[in-house]
């Protein structure tokens, strides 16, 4: 276990549906992020959350909505989705995004067990 | 526009062996590089983060080395044990335009033979 939960861990859902992932860390981290992997690509960032607020968001479509509401809570909305959104969705956590040794970068990320989506 | 590169795609090899992951990419400006490992059904796990004024960083079995100038990093794993069978993935973490990007590569199947 790494600390990081994920709900649900499979969901089917149709094109007109609204439903929503959530993520939880247990791990004191002020980091959170939101992965997208599909099958035979490499893994896509999507969104990062430092201290609750959104500090980056790689070129989203607005059908995906994140949500931070707290540093230990990440969600993930979901409406009008297509079928070429199914992937496996990942949460992951870090203590934060920070200076280190004169350079910035991520560090280490804890990951969750991922939400399995399948879009109708 | 930055891509990273993991060669090969799937490796099968005997306990015990020795054994060189690749990672390349193709822009050099990167601020760190990141060994994952994913075992079926479940999320990523962290094996080890090299800042890129850092040569290499060792954790166990395991070492990472980073060469920015050629634009590669080497996963070494030595004696192998069928518990290292996963797909191990590398990432950077650069800026490009203002916006910091985390590009991973598509990864390395391993199975370790018993």
């Amino acid at each position: 276990e790494t600390g990081v939960t994920q709900t649900p861990r499979h969901l089917v859902m149709g094109m007109t549906n609204k439903k929503s992932l959530k993520c939880e860390q247990h791990l004191g981290h002020n980091a959170m992020y939101w992965y997208k992997q599909s099958a035979k690509k490499p893994l896509e960032l999507m969104f990062v959350y430092n201290f609750k607020e959104q500090t980056e968001n790689n070129s989203v479509p607005s059908r995906f909505s994140p949500e931070c509401p707290n540093s230990s809570h990440l969600f993930l909305h979901l409406h009008t989705l297509q079928p070429e959104d199914s992937a496996l969705y990942l949460c992951a956590s870090s203590q934060g995004q920070v200076w280190v040794g004169g350079d910035r970068g991520l560090e280490t990320q804890y990951f969750g067990p991922g939400t399995r989506l399948l879009v109708l | 526009k930055q891509e990273v590169t993991q060669i090969p795609a799937a490796l099968s090899v005997p306990e015990g062996e020795n054994l060189v992951l690749n990672c390349s990419f193709t822009d050099s400006a990167i601020y760190n590089l990141q060994w994952f490992r994913q075992d079926p059904g479940k999320g990523l796990t962290s094996l080890l983060l090299i800042q890129s004024s850092q040569r290499e960083q060792t954790s166990g079995r395991l070492n990472a080395s980073l060469d920015k100038s050629s634009g590669r990093s080497t996963l070494y794993i030595a004696a192998s044990q069928p518990g290292d069978s996963a797909t191990y993935l590398c990432a950077v973490f650069y800026e490009d335009s203002g916006t910091y990007k985390y590009i991973f590569g598509t990864g390395t199947r391993l199975k370790v033979l018993a």
